[in-house]
């Protein structure tokens, strides 16, 4: 199976830096991670996912890092916002589901 | 529309007592599962089904027992509730099995046992 899990539970960040939450996973053979955003009373939403094949994938000021060699995932949010403020998973998938990290909590700071 | 509706989001009750909760998607997904999320925030996957079929049973109680009448609902009925399994619910759908591209959750059901 895999087993994923973050570096530190919670991030406070000042608005307008960028922020860094890291995941470390342990089954190599995982060929596809995902990054979700859990607001308060709703569930996880996909924000951006990336294949094994790759070590960086781009979005709307979201970037992904993926480095196989340590097993760590990134995800990297520019110019956060006070709406980014959440829970934030990682997610990889092995075995026909997705075993989530823990979930970093992120409070954003005006 | 809500692309995955559970029901209810909050249910309260006491310890010993059966409960249901119900799941549905419009997505026209074949894939269902249901996951619990504990007070640590940590996300686990308890069931899933893939055309009605159960295909991931995560060492769940057999108090909990789903239930896939078509692909688009997953039902999930819990026996003999105990205070442990006071936790979030979340319902997710993707098109195939495991796959984390256009997996959608839903919004919860906050289930607390007293």
């Amino acid at each position: 199976g895999e087993s994923v899990g973050l570096h530190l539970p919670t991030l406070s960040v000042q608005e307008g830096d960028n922020s860094i939450i890291n995941c470390a996973y342990s089954n190599s053979a995982s060929d596809y991670f995902i990054w979700y955003k859990q607001e308060s009373g709703k569930g996880p939403q996909f924000i951006i996912d990336i294949r094994s094949n790759m070590d960086k994938r781009q979005g709307q000021r979201v970037t992904v890092l993926l480095n196989k060699t340590v097993k760590h995932l990134s995800l990297q949010i520019a110019a956060t916002q006070p709406g980014d403020s959440a829970v934030y998973f990682c997610a990889g998938s092995n075995d026909y589901k997705l075993s989530f990290g823990a979930g970093t909590t992120v409070t954003v700071r005006a | 529309d809500t692309a995955v509706s559970q029901t209810p989001k909050y249910l309260v009750t006491q310890m010993g007592n059966d409960k249901s909760i119900k799941c549905e998607q419009n997505l026209g997904h074949d894939t269902m599962y249901w996951y619990k999320q504990d007070s640590k925030k940590f996300l686990k996957i308890m069931f899933s089904y893939n055309n009605k079929e159960l295909i991931i049973n995560e060492t769940v109680p057999n108090r909990f027992s789903p239930k896939s009448p078509d692909k688009a609902h997953l039902n999930l009925h819990i026996n003999s509730l105990e205070l442990g399994d006071s936790a979030v619910y979340f319902c997710a759908s993707s098109p195939q099995p495991g796959q984390g591209y256009g997996y959608t959750f839903g919004s919860g059901t906050r289930l607390t046992v007293v």
